[in-house]
């Protein structure tokens, strides 16, 4: 079945550390790819997106991903991990030929210890 | 600009019952997607409504129900409520198209 993959379920790193989350998916031809973090009592937010153009796109709180087309791969990093970074993340992705609805990995949960 | 709200927050009914959940899109969006969260797992699409008319729907049964207004605000019904229907219940706006979608803080549904 066509999914979307996040290899770590829960990350535990202590502060400035550098971070890599694994995101790979399932569909072919032109998606839209995304990064959503949920802060403990917080909701979904985006962190970063990808369309079109350059592969390596920036995003807020000096998060960034690398669309690598050929891996089928989204993944997030950051230099320097902080203890406020705590949360999950969740890869998503729209696959444009098969409808508007963002598809969900099971997500990544970060720990970060000061 | 006021983001997207969702109601109640909090909701505890027991199977066989119906439920309504509400949620009022961000201004200036025209689509509403509701999604399932179940403790430990990514939402799950459970469909999405453009201008008053669903538009697209994921895999979930057909006592899963929504409306859209006029206004674009939406409610999500689900009838003859199932344990595993416990959730957090997720709606986001979004202009049309395969675009960012901005999801509300979620509605908790407890089913006893």
């Amino acid at each position: 079945a066509q999914s979307v993959s996040q290899h770590n379920h829960h990350v535990i790193l202590s502060e400035a550390a550098s971070l890599e989350l694994g995101c790979n998916y399932s569909y072919g031809g032109t998606v839209n790819l995304f990064w959503y973090v949920q802060y403990p009592g917080q909701h979904l937010q985006l962190l970063l997106k990808y369309f079109s153009g350059d592969p390596l796109v920036k995003g807020i709180k000096g998060f960034e991903a690398e669309f690598i087309k050929s891996k089928f791969s989204f993944n997030l990093r950051k230099p320097s991990v902080q203890w406020s970074d705590t949360a999950e993340y969740f890869c998503a992705v729209i696959p444009n030929q098969a409808g508007t609805a963002l598809i969900f990995g099971k997500g990544t949960t970060l720990s970060v210890s000061s | 600009e006021t983001g997207v709200t969702q109601s109640p927050t909090h909701l505890i009914k027991t199977r066989g019952q119906q439920v309504t959940l509400r949620c009022s899109s961000q201004s200036g969006h025209n689509t509403v997607s509701w999604y399932q969260q179940a403790l430990g797992q990514g939402p799950q699409f459970i469909f999405q409504y453009y201008r008053e008319e669903e538009n697209g729907r994921g895999n979930f049964p057909p006592r899963f129900s929504g409306l859209q207004f006029p206004n674009y605000s939406s409610e999500l019904n689900v009838n003859a409520l199932e344990l595993d229907d416990s959730a957090l219940y997720l709606c986001a706006s979004s202009l049309e198209g395969p675009n960012e979608q901005f999801f509300g803080p979620g509605t908790r549904l407890t089913v006893l």
